[in-house]
């Protein structure tokens, strides 16, 4: 058990619908990171977030988009999705902001099937 | 940025050791390596990290040469929980891991 949590673990919806991914980070870590994982494309950096501000830009589509709350929890916004929308998609955690390498702790991930 | 060239698959049988080498010919002079295991429908789990010379840990031994164009994953005496995927990434500025393809380690019994 990493310490991150990702809610849901599962999520079925139907093309051209918005969902929105739950994640908590280990307690104490400032970061967050959301990544995609599709069968075609491998693991994809999506964006970061450092206690509450966008820190790095990944190849995150115009269509989704997170935030970070105070709390430190975030969510990612996925909207008018794509059948090539489904994927894994991971949320991970660190202490570190920029200009540090610390490891990252991944959840357990949620999968999204776009039908 | 970085990119890291490793096997896509590799075999081995229990007990042995297992080397897994990357290379990365363009590293930066601040960049660190790093590799990750991932088992199938879990999230990538950190193995181990370094900059030069030798590091290990209590599961893996990892190698960087004088150049720091490559590296090489040790893992003594695998075990089938073992079989996974494993990446290796260079840590770039700003904590963005780019992962490649990885190598997709099947130990057999």
């Amino acid at each position: 058990d990493s310490g991150v949590t990702q809610t849901p673990k599962h999520l079925i919806t139907a093309t051209g619908q918005r969902v929105t991914l739950r994640c908590s980070p280990r307690s104490g870590d400032l970061s967050v990171y959301w990544y995609q994982q599709s069968l075609d494309q491998g693991l994809q950096f999506l964006i970061q977030y450092y206690n509450g501000e966008e820190r790095a830009k990944g190849n995150i589509l115009e269509r989704f988009s997170a935030q970070q709350f105070p709390d430190l929890h975030s969510e990612l916004n996925l909207s008018s999705l794509e059948l090539g929308d489904s994927a894994l998609y991971f949320c991970a955690s660190s202490v570190a902001g920029r200009d540090a390498v610390y490891e990252q702790y991944f959840g357990p991930g949620t999968r999204l099937t776009v039908t | 940025l970085a990119k890291t060239t490793q096997p896509i698959s590799m075999d081995s049988y229990e007990g042995q050791e297992v080397n897994i080498t990357c290379s990365h010919n363009n590293i930066a002079t601040n960049d660190y390596i790093t590799w990750y295991q991932q088992f199938p429908s879990q999230g990538p789990r950190f193995i181990i990290q370094g900059y030069k010379t030798k590091v290990t840990n209590e599961v893996a031994s990892l190698f960087i040469p004088a150049d720091r164009k490559s590296s090489t994953l040790s893992l003594p005496r695998v075990s089938l929980s073992d079989t996974a995927v494993y990446y290796c990434l260079v840590n770039n500025a700003g904590n963005m891991l780019t992962f490649g393809g990885g190598t997709r380690l099947m130990v057999k019994p």
